[in-house]
This record gives structure tokens, sequence and C-alpha cells, in this order.
């Protein structure tokens, strides 16, 4: 069964830093994709970002970036300088092929002014 | 544009006790999930529907129920609350449910039961 990792329960980061934040996942596919979604304060989950297993060139979307490893079964968010508006959960997800998505557990951020 | 958008945002029941919480979305999407969130826990997939008039269900679905009667409503019925049904429930939308697409969240339902 497919399960997805994230070790780190909370984390924190200065202000204008860069955090990265870690998710393993394990699966027997070779094509899937992996997700980090955001939940503010306000509990609304957003995407920030996804990744293609197939892709090796690695996801970015403005100070959001991840460092995906495939054969390590390893998939980071990278946020470079971190705002305030940046604390939130975050969750790494996995989803496979006519099948639904798996959350991790998340990891909480906090933003250190 | 609203989006996802469930009700009540906050509820208490007592145990025993029935409820539905709402859900409703306005983009058109053929894909509808209900989740439910513990502390420290990830998302558990409780039913899931694919279009109007088809429901399955997810990983955790006793003590649930759901209907589609429409492409934009998919409210979540709770009979005989427990206890464990203690939890933030999120509803779910997207347009056709590719493996790629992203989620669309509203912005959940606060149960207690006590």
């Amino acid at each position: 069964a497919q399960t997805v990792t994230q070790s780190q329960p909370e984390m924190s980061v200065q202000e204008a830093e860069t955090v990265t934040l870690s998710c393993t996942y394990d699966t027997s596919e070779s094509d899937y994709y992996l997700f980090w979604y955001k939940q503010p304060p306000s509990r609304q989950m957003i995407l920030v970002i996804r990744q293609e297993a197939y892709k090796q060139q690695n996801a970015t979307e403005n100070r959001f970036s991840v460092n995906f490893q495939k054969a390590a079964k390893s998939f980071s968010l990278k946020i470079s300088d971190s705002q305030l508006g940046d604390a939130a959960m975050y969750f790494c997800a996995y989803r496979r092929n006519g099948d639904k998505i798996i959350f991790g557990k998340g990891t909480r951020l906090h933003i250190l002014p | 544009n609203a989006g996802v958008t469930q009700t009540p945002k906050f509820r208490i029941l007592k145990i025993g006790q029935s409820m539905t919480l709402q859900c409703t979305q306005d983009m058109n999407h053929n894909y509808m999930y209900w989740y439910r969130q513990d502390p420290g826990m990830g998302l558990k997939l409780i039913y899931y529907s694919v279009g109007a008039g088809i429901t399955d269900k997810g990983e955790v679905p006793n003590g649930y129920n759901v209907s589609r009667s429409t492409t934009e409503d998919f409210p979540l019925r709770l009979e005989l609350a427990a206890p464990s049904q203690t939890s933030v429930y999120f509803c779910a939308s997207s347009y056709d449910g590719r493996i790629n697409e992203k989620l669309f969240f509203g912005s959940g339902t606060q149960l207690s039961v006590l």
C-alpha cells in the first residue's frame, strides 16, 4: 500500500530565510503525481506545487520549489524568502492513476518575525 | 466566484443525534469528495462522487452517508453521532478526476460530538 510520511511535525524559520520540509513516500508504481498543499489558519487547503514522477526537472512556483528524488522516493518542499503569510500546515500528497490521493500527516510551519 | 462552500462552520452534537453537513460548488466540477481531518493526522477520504447519482466509499465510510442528486451539491449525513466522529470535515471538488488535477477545498466544518 502506498504511504506518505512527513517526519517533521513542526518547523520554524526566521522571516526571509529558507526552509525545507521533508516528505518520503512508498510506492511500487513508476507513474504518479506528488503534491504539496498548504492549509493556513483559515483551514481552506490550497495547492502549492505539483510534480509528475516522469519529469526529472524539479517543479518551481515563485518562492516554492521541490527537490524530487525518485529513486530515494523523496519529495521535499523548499520555501525561499519566507514570509509571515507562509505560516501554515503543509501536506505532502501522492496520487497514482485511477486511485485516490493520499495525504501525509502534515508539517506545521511557524514563521518567526 | 464562491468555489466550494461548506455549512455550518462549527457544530456541537450530542451522542446519538444526526445531522447533515452541506457542501456546494459552483465550478461545474464532476468529482466531489468528503474528507475528515483528525488532530495530527492527514486527511482521510470518507466518500466521493464522480458525478450526479454516483457515489462510492472511501477509506472511512462507516457511520456516514452521502447523496449526489445534482452536480453542485454533495451533502454528508451523520446518523447516530459518536465521539469518534469528532473531527474537522472538508469537502473538495475537481473537474474530471485526472491524476494531476488539483483539488478545490471548502473551509471545513469543525464537529464535536459530546
